[in-house]
C-alpha cells in the first residue's frame, strides 16, 4: 500500500512571500496521480494542483507550482506571493492510474500542513 | 449540477445508536470513497468503492460498513455507535482515474458527535 508523508504540521508565511511545503510518498506503481488539496476554514477540499507521474514536467497553476522528483518520490508544493485567501490546511494525495500494476486504487492522503499567511 | 452531497450535515448519536450517512452524487463517477477526518490525523479512508456493487476496506474499517447498491450512491453505516466515532466524514468521489483531468470531488462533510 502506498503512503504519503507531509513532515511540517505547521507552517507561516509573510503576505506575498513565497512558501514550499513538502510532501514525500512511497509507492510500488509507475503510473500515478498526485494531488495538493486545500481545505479552508469552511471545510470545503479544494483541489489545487494535479500532477501525473508520467509527465515530466512540473505543473503549474497560477501562484501554484509543483517541484516532482520522481525517483525521490517527492512532491512539494510551491506558494508564490502569499495571500491571505491562501490560509488553510493543506493536503498531499496519491491515486495511481487505472489499469497500473495490481495494487489497490486507493486515493491516500498525507496528514496535512496548517499554513498561515500573516499580514 | 449538486455535485457531492452528503446528508446529514450535522448528528449527534448516543453510544450504541445506529445510523446511516448517504452521500450521492450526480456526476456519474465510478469511485467513491469515505474518510474520517481528526485533527492531526489528515483524512484517514475507511470504505471505497470502485463500482456498483463493489466495496473494499481502508485504513480504518472497523465498526463501519457500507453499501453501493447504486452508482450514484454510497452509505456509509454505523451499527453500534463509539465516542471513538466521533469524527467529521467526509465522501468523495472520482471517474476511474485514467483521464488528464482526474480528481477527488468532495462533499461537504458530516459532523458526528458520539456522547
Amino acid at each position: 500500500a502506498q503512503t504519503v508523508t507531509q513532515s511540517q504540521p505547521e507552517m507561516s508565511v509573510q503576505e506575498a512571500e513565497t512558501v514550499t511545503l513538502s510532501c514525500t510518498y512511497d509507492t510500488s506503481e509507475n503510473n500515478y496521480y498526485l494531488f495538493w488539496y486545500k481545505q479552508p476554514p469552511s471545510r470545503q477540499m479544494i483541489l489545487v494542483i494535479r500532477q501525473e507521474a508520467y509527465k515530466q514536467q512540473n505543473a503549474t497553476e497560477n501562484r501554484f507550482s509543483v517541484n516532482f522528483q520522481k525517483a525521490a518520490k517527492s512532491f512539494s508544493l510551491k506558494i508564490s506571493d502569499s495571500q491571505l485567501g491562501d490560509t488553510a490546511m493543506y493536503f498531499c494525495a496519491f491515486m495511481k492510474r487505472r489499469y497500473s500494476g495490481a495494487g489497490s486504487y486507493q486515493l491516500t492522503f498525507g496528514k496535512g500542513t496548517k499554513l498561515s499567511v500573516i499580514p | 449540477n449538486a455535485g457531492v452531497t452528503q446528508t446529514p450535515k450535522f448528528r449527534v448519536l448516543k453510544t450504541g445508536q445506529s445510523m446511516t450517512l448517504l452521500c450521492a452524487q450526480d456526476m456519474n463517477h465510478e469511485y467513491m470513497y469515505w474518510y474520517r477526518q481528526d485533527p492531526g490525523m489528515g483524512l484517514r479512508l475507511i470504505h471505497y468503492s470502485v463500482g456498483e456493487g463493489t466495496t473494499a476496506k481502508g485504513e480504518v474499517p472497523d465498526g463501519y460498513n457500507v453499501s453501493r447498491l447504486k452508482k450514484q450512491n454510497f452509505l456509509l453505516g454505523l451499527e453500534s455507535a463509539a465516542p471513538s466515532q466521533t469524527s467529521v466524514y467526509f465522501c468523495a468521489s472520482t471517474f476511474t482515474p485514467g483521464r488528464p483531468d482526474t480528481e477527488a470531488f468532495f462533499g461537504q462533510g458530516t459532523r458526528l458527535t458520539v456522547v
